[in-house]
């Protein structure tokens, strides 16, 4: 069955510092993957999407993809109290999504 | 860019009242939709693609008797929870893809918070 999983959380960093999200998963076929942020009450959103090894950045963010080794991340540079959220991770295939990591950033 | 529309955004309702929900995308056809529930701290689940023009798919454990859903049109997908009881209050999404590609985002609706007396 095909998963992603992600550490829930609560996770947090203080203003300025660097958050770090990890997603792994379990398909091998996954093409593509997809970082959304969701506040609370709010529908998902997309911050970034990824589908070659390596990394690709964007402003604050830089997700990261290793196909090897089934992981994908995402860095948030210079956090800011408007970060907190809860993060998922999803891939294409059905977007199952992770169950998402609750990032808060203290000012 | 692409913007899918969900209505309502919120609904309460008695114990075995039927409630649709109504999930348009605006600039573009979406052969191809996804319902999602998410309960309070949990994740999106997915409960079925909508598929223009043929039957939904449903995921494992959702009662498609139950989660009534018609896509009958490029542009339209409809949710219809059929006598809703307390247990189906949830935040319930939909979203379409942005493209054929793999590699295109989902664009979502901005939900439809159920909540059954």
């Amino acid at each position: 069955q095909k998963e992603v999983e992600q550490n829930s959380g609560p996770l947090s960093v203080p203003e300025g510092a660097i958050a770090s999200l990890n997603c792994t998963y379990s398909d091998r076929g996954s093409q593509s993957f997809f970082w959304y942020r969701q506040y609370s009450g709010k529908s998902p959103e997309l911050i970034m999407f990824i589908y070659s090894n390596g990394d690709k950045e964007d402003g604050r963010f830089t997700a990261q993809l290793n196909k090897a080794s089934q992981y994908v991340s995402l860095l948030i540079r210079d956090s800011q109290p408007s970060d907190s959220a809860t993060y998922l991770c999803a891939g294409y295939d059905k977007v199952i999504f992770g169950p998402g990591t609750s990032l808060s950033v203290i000012p | 860019g692409a913007v899918v529309s969900q209505h309502p955004s919120w609904v309460i309702c008695k114990s075995g009242t039927s409630v649709k929900i109504e999930c348009r995308s605006l600039d573009f056809q979406a052969t191809t939709m996804f319902w999602y529930r998410q309960f309070p701290k949990q994740s999106l689940m997915l409960m079925a693609t909508s598929n223009e023009g043929s039957k939904a798919t449903y995921e494992q454990g959702v009662e498609k008797d139950k989660f009534l859903i018609n896509h009958a049109s490029l542009t339209l997908s409809t949710l219809t929870v059929t006598s809703a009881h307390p247990e189906d209050s949830s935040f319930y999404i939909c979203s379409a893809p942005g493209g054929a590609s793999g590699n295109q985002p989902q664009h979502f609706g901005d939900g439809t918070r159920l909540s059954i007396l």
